[in-house]
C-alpha cells in the first residue's frame, strides 16, 4: 500500500495563477483532510471531508476550494494564488471521522507563490 | 490566546537524558489528545494517543490533566533517533476538527 500520496511535491506559482493539489489514499479511509503548515504556526486545517460527497470548512478555508472526487481522492484548489498561501500543504486521512482516530499524512507539497 | 500552546524549544539534551514537554489547550470541551512526531521536512506521524489515566509506550509516557488543561510527554533514556519536532494535537469535539500546536523541537546529542 502506498498510503497517502500527494502531487506535486514542489510548485512555484506567480500571484494570480491557479492550481490544484492532488491527494489520494489507498487505505479505504472515509475521512480526508487538507492542512497547511507555516513556521511557528503548526498545522492548520483548511478543509475536511467526512465522507465521499461531503466537505466542510476548517480553521483557514479562505482562498481555497476542495473536491472529494471519490472515496480515494481529495483535491485542493487555489483559484488565484497569493504570496500568503506560500506554505507546505499536507493531506491526511483517517478510517472514520471523530475524536479518536489516527490521521495518516501524505509527504506534503511545498508551494511558493511569488 | 492560541488554542494549543507548546514551548517551541529547542531542547538540546545528551543521550540518555530524560526530557519532558508540556502542552496547554484552551477549550475545556476538548475530547481527544495526541502526540505526533515530525522529522525535518517530513510528514507528521502518530507517536501516541493520550488517555485520561495516562499511558506509557516503552520510553515514552503521556499524561493528561483535564483540570489544568494540559498534556505532557516524557521521554526517558533519550536516543539520537528521538531528535525531531513533537506536535501536541487536540480534538475540539466529536467533529473532525483537530488543532495542532506549533511543536517542540528536540535535539539529542552524543
Amino acid at each position: 500500500n502506498a498510503g497517502v500520496t500527494q502531487t506535486p511535491k514542489f510548485q512555484v506559482l506567480k500571484t494570480g495563477q491557479s492550481m490544484t493539489l492532488q491527494c489520494a489514499q489507498d487505505m479505504n479511509h472515509n475521512s480526508m483532510y487538507w492542512y497547511r503548515q507555516d513556521p511557528g504556526m503548526g498545522l492548520r486545517l483548511i478543509y475536511y471531508s467526512a465522507s465521499e460527497g461531503t466537505t466542510d470548512k476548517g480553521e483557514v478555508p479562505n482562498g481555497y476550494n476542495v473536491s472529494r472526487l471519490n472515496k480515494r481522492e481529495f483535491s485542493l484548489r487555489l483559484e488565484s494564488a497569493a504570496p500568503s498561501q506560500t506554505s507546505v500543504y499536507f493531506c491526511a486521512s483517517t478510517i472514520a471521522g471523530g475524536a479518536s482516530n489516527e490521521q495518516f499524512f501524505g509527504p506534503g507539497t511545498r508551494l511558493t507563490v511569488l | 490566546r492560541k488554542e494549543v500552546e507548546q514551548d517551541p524549544g529547542p531542547f538540546n539534551v545528551p543521550e540518555g537524558a530524560t526530557v519532558a514537554f508540556n502542552c496547554t489547550y484552551s477549550n475545556s470541551a476538548s475530547q481527544s489528545f495526541f502526540w505526533y512526531r515530525q522529522d525535518c521536512r517530513k510528514e507528521p506521524k502518530l507517536l501516541m494517543s493520550v488517555y485520561s489515566s495516562g499511558n506509557e509506550d516503552g520510553r515514552f509516557t503521556a499524561q493528561l490533566n483535564r483540570a489544568s488543561q494540559y498534556i505532557s510527554l516524557l521521554i526517558r533514556d533519550s536516543k539520537l533517533s528521538d531528535s525531531a519536532t513533537y506536535l501536541c494535537v487536540v480534538n475540539l469535539s466529536n467533529r473532525d476538527d483537530m488543532r495542532f500546536g506549533a511543536g517542540t523541537r528536540l535535539t539529542v546529542k552524543p
